[in-house]
Formats: structure tokens, C-alpha cells, sequence
């Protein structure tokens, strides 16, 4: 299995709050993703990298900022969460046209 | 704007059965199509990439085939098994994306014993 890490794997926080997940990879790969999972609307990409400090928005990016200062972390921070935020948010890696390799996800619950 | 469509949206059958799955995409400006698996509560895992000049990849008991002409690509699993159930999604990979894939919903399957 490709080497990336998730965390947290769960968390639980309040409205307003600031939330910061971190993906981690080894494998030197150039891409990374944010994805969010959601019942009916299947995978949605919310930011991407392209290489350090390279960051793109994706389809669903409003609340959302992320950073990547290492080739092999990338952060994706909600600044003020909300409930809508409320899923679970995957990250994955690839190597251009390479097939994409996922993180196990972060089950974020927002009260 | 490129769209990815699966279909079914869930299929149950029994044990043993061949069975394929459809995925349909409407720009055929692709660098490649890919199958990926997910099992509840896990990430996802990829299963095969179809380059946009291939027509076909196989692994073990699937086999994938890409007809960009007309949209459409198909998983085939032999011999299903339990073990096989699972949420099957695609994607495509279109050249004005930057890398970004295109995902369908995916299809639910079940194989009952």
C-alpha cells in the first residue's frame, strides 16, 4: 500500500471552531488531494497540490484553505467549521497520470 | 464540462455470476479512465487504469475495456464472489484538468453467497 496517513482518523468539534487535518505521504509524490465524501454526492475535490507551496482550488473549495510547505505533508484547514462541513474528507496522491492513491479518510463530525 | 455517469447506482447478485458494470463520460479528450474499489468505512483503492490509447486492462478475475469513440468503459468481474462486494467508482483523467480526476457516483454491489 501506497504510504499515506491521515490524521486525525475521527474528530468531534464545535461550530466556529478552527480544524486542521493533515495528510502525510513517503512516497515523494508530486500530487496531493483533498477530497470530501458526502451520501449522493459521491467524491468532490476540494483543493490540490502540484508541488510545494503549488495550490489549486477545486469544485467545492469555499471554507476551505490549505497548505504545503514539505513535499510530503499537506494540510487542509477549516477556519470557522461549520455543520455543512460535516464528512468524511479523504487525501490522495499521484504522479501525474499515475493512478491515485487514497488515505484511509478523516471522519470529521461538526455539533 | 466533463461528466462521468454509472450505472447502475447498486446491483445485488448471486455468488459465481459474471457480472459487468457501465461507466459512461461525455468529453473523450482523456488521458486515461480508472476503476477504483472502496469498502465501507475505508479509503479507496485503485483497481486498473485504461490509458486513452489502450482499449483494454486486465487483473486477476476483472477486466476493463475503454471505447473513448463513444464514451464508455465497462468492468467485468468473473466469477464473483462475496469478497467482491464493495462500491465500485470510475474516473476519468481529461486533459484540461490539470491531473484532477472526474468521478462518477459509483455502483454498489453485492454479492450474496
Amino acid at each position: 500500500d501506497a504510504g499515506i496517513t491521515q490524521s486525525p482518523r475521527h474528530k468531534v468539534t464545535e461550530t466556529g471552531t478552527p480544524v486542521t487535518l493533515r495528510c502525510h505521504q513517503t512516497e515523494n509524490h508530486r500530487y496531493m488531494y483533498w477530497y470530501r465524501q458526502d451520501p449522493g454526492h459521491g467524491l468532490r475535490l476540494i483543493h490540490y497540490s502540484y508541488g510545494v507551496k503549488d495550490t489549486d482550488k477545486g469544485e467545492v473549495s469555499d471554507g476551505y484553505s490549505v497548505s504545503r510547505s514539505k513535499t510530503e505533508d499537506f494540510l487542509l484547514t477549516l477556519e470557522s467549521a461549520t455543520s455543512s462541513q460535516t464528512s468524511v474528507y479523504f487525501c490522495a496522491i499521484s504522479e501525474g497520470d499515475q493512478p491515485q492513491h487514497f488515505g484511509d479518510g478523516t471522519r470529521l463530525s461538526i455539533l | 464540462k466533463q461528466e462521468v455517469t454509472q450505472i447502475p447506482a447498486a446491483l445485488s447478485v448471486p455468488e459465481g455470476e459474471n457480472l459487468v458494470l457501465n461507466c459512461s463520460f461525455t468529453d473523450s479528450a482523456i488521458y486515461n479512465l480508472q476503476w477504483f474499489r472502496q469498502d465501507p468505512g475505508k479509503g479507496l483503492t485503485s483497481l486498473l487504469l485504461i490509458q486513452s490509447s489502450q482499449r483494454e486492462q486486465t487483473s486477476g478475475r476483472l477486466n476493463a475495456s475503454l471505447d473513448k469513440s463513444s464514451g464508455r468503459s465497462t468492468l467485468y468481474i468473473a466469477a464473483s464472489q462475496p469478497g467482491d462486494s464493495a462500491t465500485y467508482l470510475c474516473a476519468v483523467l481529461t486533459m484540461d484538468s490539470n491531473y484532477q480526476l472526474i468521478w462518477g457516483a459509483g455502483t454498489k454491489l453485492i454479492i450474496k453467497p
